[in-house]
């Protein structure tokens, strides 16, 4: 069974600044999707990145952006010029390329909860 | 673009009783996932819904049950409520037939006492 693994509870950075979230994940499969998610105060799971396991190219969305080591299996996010608006829970999740019953799932991490000072 | 949409936004219900959550898929998508997300963990799958049919179900009891409606809506059922069912509850929908990724509505605070 595949897992996610994010070994940071909590993080801060300071506004303007530079901060990179881990996540590590365990899987036998070789086509797979990994995305991270934020959740601030209001609860709503917001999509921030995804990447596809066969791209060997770093996805990027604006100020976030992925290092994807797939021998590695680690995906962390960095998330450059903080805002006081990135202050939220960050949560890795993969989820299988097979599209057949509970593979298409997410299968998620605990969260990194992130603090921005101002 | 009509985002996913959920109701109600917080519940409390007492040990035994039974729940209904709704949820309403974003426009254009035909399948809904629910999650359970318990106080500082990652969410749980439950379930996934495509043309009013379950496709896929994770480690829950049966008396976690659902509906998928021809508009795509659906509807989250617990029967015989548990303290430990309290929890947020998350839908997102999906394209099945394009980008895999799915999109969350705010979720459902249930709380059982």
């Amino acid at each position: 069974a595949q897992t996610v693994t994010q070994s940071q509870p909590e993080m801060s950075v300071q506004e303007a600044e530079t901060v990179t979230l881990s996540c590590t994940y365990d899987t036998s499969e070789s086509d797979y999707y990994l995305f991270w998610y934020k959740q601030p105060p209001s609860r709503q799971m917001i999509l921030v990145i995804r990447q596809e396991a066969y791209k060997q190219q770093n996805a990027t969305e604006n100020r976030f952006s992925v290092n994807f080591q797939k021998a590695a299996k680690s995906f962390s996010l960095k998330i450059s010029d903080s805002q006081l608006g990135d202050a939220a829970m960050y949560f890795c999740a993969y989820r299988s390329a097979l599209n057949a019953g509970n593979n298409r799932k997410l299968i998620w991490g605990l969260g990194t909860s992130l603090a921005v000072n101002p | 673009e009509t985002g996913v949409t959920q109701s109600p936004t917080h519940l409390i219900k007492t040990r035994g009783q039974q729940v209904t959550l709704r949820c309403s898929s974003q426009s254009g998508h035909n399948t809904v996932s629910w999650y359970q997300q318990a106080l500082g963990q990652g969410p749980q799958f439950i379930f996934q819904y495509y043309r009013e049919e379950e496709n896929g179900r994770g480690n829950f009891p049966p008396r976690f049950s659902g509906l998928q409606f021809p508009n795509y809506s659906s509807e989250l059922n617990v029967n015989a409520l548990e303290l430990d069912d309290s929890a947020l509850y998350l839908c997102a929908s999906s394209d099945r037939g394009g980008p895999y990724e799915q999109y969350f509505g705010p979720g459902t605070r249930l709380t059982v006492t």
